[in-house]
């Protein structure tokens, strides 16, 4: 069974104040990786799809990287506008898609 | 381009009582899916449409029903309302499936 555990649940962090979220994953063939925004009261935003093992994605502040078992978000230097939900999920067929429960992530200023 | 829009945003049902949550999209996605978000549980996937007129149950379809009979809209019937169908419901689209997905903006269902 496709299995996705987020951590950590929650995150404070200062404005400027590097992180990174994990997303550890079991899969029996990864058709894709692929990480959300979610905001309060708002549907989940895609961000960036991972394929294979190396690969990275950037997006201004964000970059997502990916390994055989986990994915990293790493939020360099952030802003309190990324505040947000961050989800992760992965594709192991055409149909199935499994998603984690977030990273609820709060940069104060 | 509106993408994936969903209505209403809230509802309040009586136990017992149906509705239609409604899902339109004018992103000429093949794919669409309805997903349930609970507090501390991932997005449950309840039932897909791989397109006009093919639909299959996701991983939590018991008490609800969906329909496609054209590409662009998906609406879920929720027949005899119980309060564990208390949620927030998505709708998303997709061109394949297993690919990034377009979410609407959810509807919040109370069931009292």
């Amino acid at each position: 069974e496709d299995q996705v555990t987020q951590s950590p649940e929650a995150l404070r962090l200062q404005e400027g104040e590097s992180s990174s979220l994990n997303c550890s994953y079991t899969v029996s063939g990864l058709r894709g990786l692929f990480w959300y925004r979610q905001d309060p009261g708002k549907g989940p935003e895609f961000l960036f799809t991972l394929y294979s093992a190396g690969e990275e994605k950037e997006k201004e502040r964000l970059k997502a990287t990916l390994t055989k078992k986990e994915s990293f978000l790493h939020i360099t230097a952030p802003k309190p506008e990324d505040s947000a939900t961050y989800l992760c999920a992965l594709s192991g067929g055409y149909q199935k898609v499994t998603f984690g429960i977030g990273t609820k992530l709060q940069v104060i200023p | 381009n509106a993408g994936v829009t969903q209505t209403p945003k809230f509802r309040i049902l009586k136990i017992g009582q149906s509705m239609t949550l409604q899902c339109t999209q004018d992103m000429n996605h093949n794919y669409m899916y309805w997903y349930r978000q609970d507090p501390g549980m991932g997005l449950k996937l309840i039932y897909y449409s791989v397109g006009a007129g093919i639909t299959d149950k996701g991983e939590v379809p018991n008490g609800y029903n969906v329909s496609r009979s054209t590409t662009e809209d998906f609406p879920l019937r929720l027949e005899l309302a119980a309060p564990s169908q208390t949620s927030v419901y998505f709708c998303a689209g997709a061109k394949m499936g297993g690919t990034e997905a377009f979410f609407g903006q959810g509807t919040r269902l109370t069931v009292v």
